[in-house]
Formats: structure tokens, sequence, C-alpha cells
């Protein structure tokens, strides 16, 4: 089955960029999304179609692909964006959908 | 103001069955395709199942297939997960999301699948 692979963890001093990365092989046909997730609320959009931002998702969020890896930038971290960070794609018949593994980002 | 409110999450013994609901409001439900997305205990995403908006097209993670049905009563504003044959690995928070980039989720039901 198709997989999207995230490194476990990153972590970033405050006011530094942090990058989370996501790899899949349907990923230069397939669009990505991502998802911040804090403990014990529901997911959030923060990037879909690869580098598009949601109205109401700080300036700071940006996303971007290059082949088979799909990139989360988070410019000038703040403690607020300590979270769980998930990627979100279909395989290559666009039927059906796979999330990443997760990515927890420490802000230190 | 868009809402998803999920309910009929609770304890089951194994083998046994559950129907999950969800009730939206806030935009044309019949407009869109929906999703559900289930998170076990500690553990990240997982992506279940969605349905087409006038019921035509349904997939399905293929762990459940075969036990769950996803359906629809665009009437009532309203998405449904069918679960039987219910195992200990189905245990999780279980949110149902508007489909295709999940820009509106409920905030979850929980099921837990023991004996």
């Amino acid at each position: 089955s198709y997989e999207l692979t995230q490194p476990p963890s990153v972590s970033v001093a405050p006011g530094q960029t942090a990058r989370i990365t996501c790899s899949g092989d349907a990923l230069p046909k397939q669009y990505a999304y991502w998802y911040q997730q804090k403990p014990g609320q529901a997911p959030i959009l923060v990037i879909y179609k690869d580098t598009e931002r949601p109205s109401g998702i700080p300036e700071r969020f940006s996303g971007s692909s290059s082949g088979t890896t799909v990139t989360l930038t988070i410019s000038g971290v703040q403690a607020e964006d300590e979270a769980d960070y998930y990627c979100q794609s279909a395989d290559s018949s666009a039927l059906y959908r796979v999330f990443g593994g997760g990515t927890k980002l420490t802000v230190l | 103001e868009v809402q998803l409110v999920e309910s009929g999450g609770g304890l089951v013994q194994p083998g046994g069955s559950l129907r999950l609901s969800c009730e939206v409001s806030g935009f044309t439900f019949s407009s869109y395709w929906m999703t559900w997305v289930r998170q076990a205990p500690g553990k990240g995403l997982e992506w279940v199942a969605n349905i087409k908006e006038d019921e035509s097209e349904r997939y399905y993670v293929d762990s459940v297939k075969g036990r769950f049905t996803i359906s629809r009563d665009n009437a009532k504003n309203s998405l449904y997960l069918q679960m039987n044959s219910l195992r200990a690995e189905d245990t999780a928070v279980y949110y149902c999301a508007r489909d295709f980039a999940l820009d509106y989720w409920g905030q979850g039901t929980l099921v837990t699948v023991s004996s």
C-alpha cells in the first residue's frame, strides 16, 4: 500500500525556521495537504494543494514541492507552533487517501 | 459557521457493531465529498473512508473493507459510518471531515473495542 514518509520529530529554537518533509512516490502527481494537531484537539488544515494557505493561517506557514518530496516550512517559529504535523495525499489512482506518520515539532 | 458534530461512539465488545453519525451545518453538504479519519490512542491519523456527493463512489482503507460502510443522507445533512465485526485495533477517535482538503473537522467521537 502507498505510504508517505515524515521524520518523527523536528526541534527548533524560537524565531528559527522549521522544515518538515514528506516523501511519497505519487507526490509529483497528487496534491499534498498539511495539518497541525495539538493535544486533545482535532487537526487543522494549514496548507492545501502543496502551497496554498487557508485564510486565518499565519503567513509564517508555507508549503513547497519538489519531485517526490513536499515540505512544510514554518518561519519564525513561535512557542504556539509546537504540535504534531501531518501530511496527506492520495495514491497514484487518486482514489485512496493516506496520511504521513506525523512529525512532532518541538520548540526548544 | 461551519460545524461538524460526531456522535455514536462508545464501548463495544470485539465482534460487535456501532454506527457513527456526523451532523453537518454551515455549508452545502450535498455538494461535497465527505471523509472519515481515525486516530488510535497515542498514534497518528489514518484515513478510513470517503464518499462522493451522490453516494455513487465510496472508498475504504484496506483494513476496514468488508466490515465498515460509509453512507450519507443529504436531506438530513448527515454522514454515517456503520462499523461491523469490530476489532481491538479499531479503537480510536473517529473524525468526520469535509473532503478533499479536509478543511473542516468535527471534534471526534471515541470508539473503544474491548471485552
